[in-house]
């Protein structure tokens, strides 16, 4: 256990629709990392918060959004939901927003868009 | 843009034989190097990582090594058993004001299957 939780695990959902995924970092961690794993992808990163600010953006779609909160859990915004969009979306915390130390994933959210 | 590139894709050995798998960046201002491990329906988990000051990193049966010139690292398994099997993967990211690469680059991954 990497002391990162996500929740929810699995999500099922229609093509148009809205979701929010939601990631509690380790304890004492200021950064969230969101990453998206498809199968043809592999790991993605898409966007860095340190204590409650956007630090790095990656691959991150527009109809995609996050905020890290003043309680330092993150939230990952989908909209406008896609089948391609079907994909494990981890979270990751560390300590210091610098990525060359060492993240810490949660379990992932696996979403499904039909 | 910042790239990884990972090989192969999969890789199949007898148990107690050696694995390895390498990898090229394409920012040369990328100075750490971690590699990951993803067992299947798991989180990635950091097995080793190198920072580009050294060339090498041993970790009893795993070990890393970093070419800077040619701008590839390579992660080594000697005597490999089936908990070994597992994907993967590499990553680079740059810190500072010179590197491009201000994040974690993960390579495609490695599907490593170890046969008893």
């Amino acid at each position: 256990d990497s002391g990162v939780t996500q929740t929810p695990k699995h999500l099922i959902t229609a093509t148009g629709q809205r979701v929010t995924l939601r990631c509690s970092p380790r304890s004492g961690d200021l950064s969230v990392y969101w990453y998206q794993q498809s199968l043809d992808q592999g790991l993605q990163f898409l966007i860095q918060y340190y204590n409650g600010e956007e630090r790095a953006k990656g691959n991150i779609l527009e109809r995609f959004s996050a905020q890290q909160f003043p309680d330092l859990h993150s939230e990952l915004n989908l909209s406008s939901l896609e089948l391609g969009d079907s994909a494990l979306y981890f979270c990751a915390s560390s300590v210091v927003a610098d990525p060359s130390y060492e993240q810490y994933f949660g379990p992932g959210t696996r979403l499904t868009v039909t | 843009g910042e790239n990884v590139e990972q090989h192969p894709s999969t890789l199949s050995v007898q148990e107690g034989d050696s694995a390895v798998i390498k990898c090229t960046y394409s920012d040369s201002a990328s100075n750490y190097f971690p590699w990951y491990k993803q067992e299947l329906g798991k989180r990635p988990q950091l097995i080793i990582d190198i920072r580009s000051n050294v060339g090498e990193k041993k970790d009893q049966r795993i070990a890393v090594t970093l070419n800077k010139t040619a701008k590839h690292f390579s992660l080594h398994i000697t005597e490999t058993q089936p908990e070994d099997s597992a994907v993967y993967f590499c990553a680079a990211s740059a810190t500072g004001d010179g590197g491009a690469t201000n994040k974690l680059i993960f390579g495609t991954g490695t599907l490593l299957a170890v046969q008893p």
